[in-house]
C-alpha cells in the first residue's frame, strides 16, 4: 500500500521557469519529509527537507511547502536549469519510523 | 573524502546462485540501510541497522540476508529463495539509527544485479 504518492510520473518545463513537483501522503503519522533527486545509475541525492512543524523551507533554488490539513508537499525549482534534469523522489518518516517510505518520482525534464 | 561505496557497479549471477552485494560507509554512521529500486517504482526497504550487530528486516526481506559485524559495512546477501533478484540496489546510511531517525540518509551509487 503505497502511503507515499506522486501522481506525475514525467514532468516538461523550459529553462527558467518554474518546475512544481507534487507529493501527497496517507499516513497522518508521518511528520519529516525529504527530496530526493536521481540520475540514472546513481543513487538518489538528498536535496531539501521539512519537518512537520513547519510550512515552508528553502535552500537557494528549491523550497518545499508543506500542507498538513491536504497531506500534500510540492517541492518549487526556480529558474529551472537542464542540469536540473533527473528523477525527484518524496520520502517521508513517522516518528516510530526507523526507515522512509517513498514516492515513485517524478522525472523531470528542463528543456533549453 | 567521506562517502558510501558500493561494488561491483554491475553485477551478472547465474539463477539460483547465492550473490553478496558489497556496501561500505566512512562517515562514522551508526545506522544503515539497503533499498531496492525497480523500474517505475520508489525504492523498497529491504533490511536496516541500527547498530553493529543489531539488524532488522524491512518491508521486502524475504529471500536477502545481511550482516553487520563492523560499523563500516553492511553487506546484503541475495539468496536463491529471493524469486526476482534482478534490481537496481541501494545501500544508504544516517547519521542516527534511534527510534526516530531524523537524520538524513545519504545513498551509495548502487549496484544493478542482473540474474540470467
Amino acid at each position: 500500500d503505497q502511503q507515499v504518492k506522486q501522481n506525475s510520473p514525467s514532468l516538461s518545463v523550459q529553462e527558467g521557469r518554474i518546475s512544481i513537483l507534487n507529493c501527497d501522503y496517507t499516513n497522518s503519522m508521518f511528520d519529516y519529509f525529504l527530496w530526493y533527486k536521481k540520475y540514472p545509475a546513481e543513487g538518489p541525492t538528498f536535496l531539501i527537507s521539512i519537518s512537520s512543524i513547519k510550512d515552508k523551507n528553502e535552500d537557494g533554488r528549491f523550497t518545499v511547502f508543506l500542507n498538513k490539513s491536504a497531506k500534500h508537499l510540492s517541492l518549487h525549482i526556480v529558474p529551472s536549469q537542464p542540469g536540473d534534469s533527473a528523477v525527484y523522489f518524496c520520502a517521508a518518516s513517522d516518528y516510530s519510523g526507523y526507515a522512509l517510505n517513498f514516492g515513485k518520482g517524478t522525472s523531470l525534464l528542463v528543456t533549453p | 573524502d567521506g562517502g558510501i561505496t558500493q561494488s561491483p557497479k554491475y553485477l551478472f549471477r547465474k539463477e539460483g546462485q547465492n550473490v553478496t552485494l558489497s556496501c561500505e560507509q566512512n562517515l562514522n554512521h551508526d545506522a544503515m540501510y539497503w533499498y531496492r529500486q525497480d523500474p517505475g517504482q520508489g525504492l523498497r526497504l529491504i533490511y536496516y541497522s541500527q547498530i553493529v550487530n543489531d539488524f532488522q528486516k524491512g518491508d521486502i526481506a524475504e529471500g536477502y540476508s545481511v550482516s553487520r559485524e563492523k560499523k563500516e559495512s553492511f553487506p546484503l546477501t541475495v539468496t536463491s529463495a529471493q524469486k526476482n533478484p534482478t534490481a537496481f540496489y541501494l545501500c544508504a546510511s544516517s547519521l542516527s539509527g534511534g527510534p526516530r531517525s531524523t537524520d538524513t540518509q545519504y545513498f551509495g551509487p548502487g549496484t544493478r544485479l542482473t540474474v540470467l
